[in-house]
């Protein structure tokens, strides 16, 4: 099960482009990497998913080297209400077919925009 | 299209008592699964559930249990209430397992 690693903390300022790496170094062929957001007393929210190279949305981008053993979220321009923690999450939709097999979160990195 | 609906939102309850926590996954989503998070402890997986059955389970004691309904509605119990059981319950839905998965609100549950 690919284990992911994110840095625990980040500061900002509003306006500014913030880059989030997560490294998974024994990520599986047919993972995907997947992040969300999460406000204080909610629930994660989908933020972005990708395989390789780029993705890009209207909310973030998503960076994937070759090797895949790392990808950085890309926030463009954050503003307060960006001030959430970031989880980097790793899985497939082959190994569903194994019964011990489960998204594992890590601790998520906390980025604390400031004015 | 109508995201992940959990209810209650918020709930008390006292050591000792159970809870039933309800979770509605997105139209067409058939697996569910759910999370406690704790500040010491994080996101933790409990269950997972696909096609009534469950299929995965977390490292929890047997006071936690759920199931699912054959409209892929589930529904968490926890029996005899601790005071560590205090936290959010977060479900999440995705049309597989495996699959990209959404989360609801999550139900507080604060144990006193």
């Amino acid at each position: 099960l690919a284990k992911t690693t994110q840095p625990i903390s980040m500061d900002s300022y509003e306006g500014q482009e913030v880059n989030i790496t997560c490294s998974h170094n024994n990520i599986a062929t047919n993972d995907y990497i997947t992040w969300y957001q999460q406000f204080p007393s909610q629930g994660p929210r989908f933020i972005i998913q990708g395989y390789k190279t780029k993705v890009t949305n209207e909310v973030a981008s998503l960076f994937i080297p070759a090797d895949r053993k790392s990808s950085t979220l890309s926030l463009p321009r954050v503003s307060l209400s960006d001030t959430a923690v970031y989880y980097c999450l790793v899985g497939d939709t082959v190994r569903w077919m194994d019964s011990s097999y489960k998204l594992i979160f890590g601790s998520g990195t906390r980025l604390l925009v400031r004015p | 299209k109508a995201g992940v609906t959990q209810t209650p939102r918020y709930l008390i309850k006292t050591r000792g008592q159970q809870v039933t926590l309800s979770c509605s996954p997105i139209s067409g989503h058939r697996s569910v699964s759910w999370y406690q998070q704790t500040p010491g402890q994080g996101l933790q997986f409990l269950f997972e559930y696909f096609s009534e059955t469950q299929r995965n389970k977390g490292n929890f004691p047997g006071r936690f249990s759920g199931r699912q309904f054959s409209n892929s509605r589930s529904e968490m119990n926890v029996s005899t209430l601790e005071l560590g059981d205090s936290a959010l319950y977060l479900c999440a839905s995705s049309t597989t397992p495996g699959n990209t998965i959404y989360f609801g609100e999550g139900s507080w549950l604060t144990v006193v």
